[in-house]
């Protein structure tokens, strides 16, 4: 079955800098790729995703490439700010089976001021 | 719009009891889900329901049960819970695979005695 792997499982950078979550995964056949943000005690929300026929796409401060052949992906955030500290998981989902998705193992994110 | 609520918020079980974890949405969603959630595994995928009607294994489906009561409610059952399931239970539902995004409830913080 489908395996995600995630690096690092913590991250610290200083307020501006940029930060680079990378996740990989098992299944050649998996198309649909989400990342989703959890704040301390809060519920996961999704805040970017891209699907198999992308190879990036951005939305302000952040964006996700996707490498089919080395089958990883990554978020990267810009300019960072303390507000961007929580948990970020990636996942990924197959074609033959979209309501099915596997989560990473997170990777804590804080942005000192 | 409530969005997903789950209930309770909080349970304190002692091994072998049962109890019935309530879900349910207002988004006139078709699937919905059931994770739960440890320290440094993720959110790991226990059940979930493409439709009404019918229900599907996840990544750990063992020691639960489910049931999709109609499209708004989905609900996860611990028949003899065991200290193993201990956890963050999050509900999730989706207008389906071709729409992906999934929207969490607040979860339910279960300690097994």
């Amino acid at each position: 079955g489908e395996n995600v792997e995630q690096h690092p499982s913590t991250l610290s950078v200083q307020e501006g800098d940029s930060a680079v979550i990378k996740c990989t995964y098992s299944d050649s056949a998996s198309n649909y790729f989400p990342w989703y943000k959890q704040e301390l005690g809060k519920r996961p929300q999704l805040i970017i995703d891209i699907r198999s026929n992308v190879g990036e796409k951005k939305d302000q401060r952040i964006a996700v490439t996707l490498n089919k052949t080395a089958k990883h992906f990554s978020l990267h955030i810009t300019e960072t700010q303390p507000e961007d500290s929580a948990v970020y998981f990636c996942a990924a989902s197959s074609i033959y089976n979209t309501d099915k998705l596997i989560f990473g193992t997170g990777t804590r994110l804080q942005v000192f001021p | 719009n409530a969005g997903v609520t789950q209930t309770p918020k909080f349970q304190v079980l002692k091994t072998g009891q049962s109890m019935t974890l309530q879900c349910a949405q207002d988004m006139n969603h078709n699937s919905m889900y059931w994770y739960r959630q440890d320290p440094g595994m993720g959110l790991r995928l226990i059940y979930y329901s493409a439709s009404e009607g019918t229900t599907d294994k996840g990544e750990v489906p063992n020691g639960y049960n489910v049931s999709r009561l109609n499209k708004r409610e989905f609900s996860l059952r611990l028949e003899s819970a065991a200290p193993s399931q201990t956890s963050v239970y999050f509900c999730a539902s989706s207008y389906g695979p071709s729409y992906n995004e999934q929207f969490f409830g607040p979860g339910t913080r279960l300690t097994v005695l």
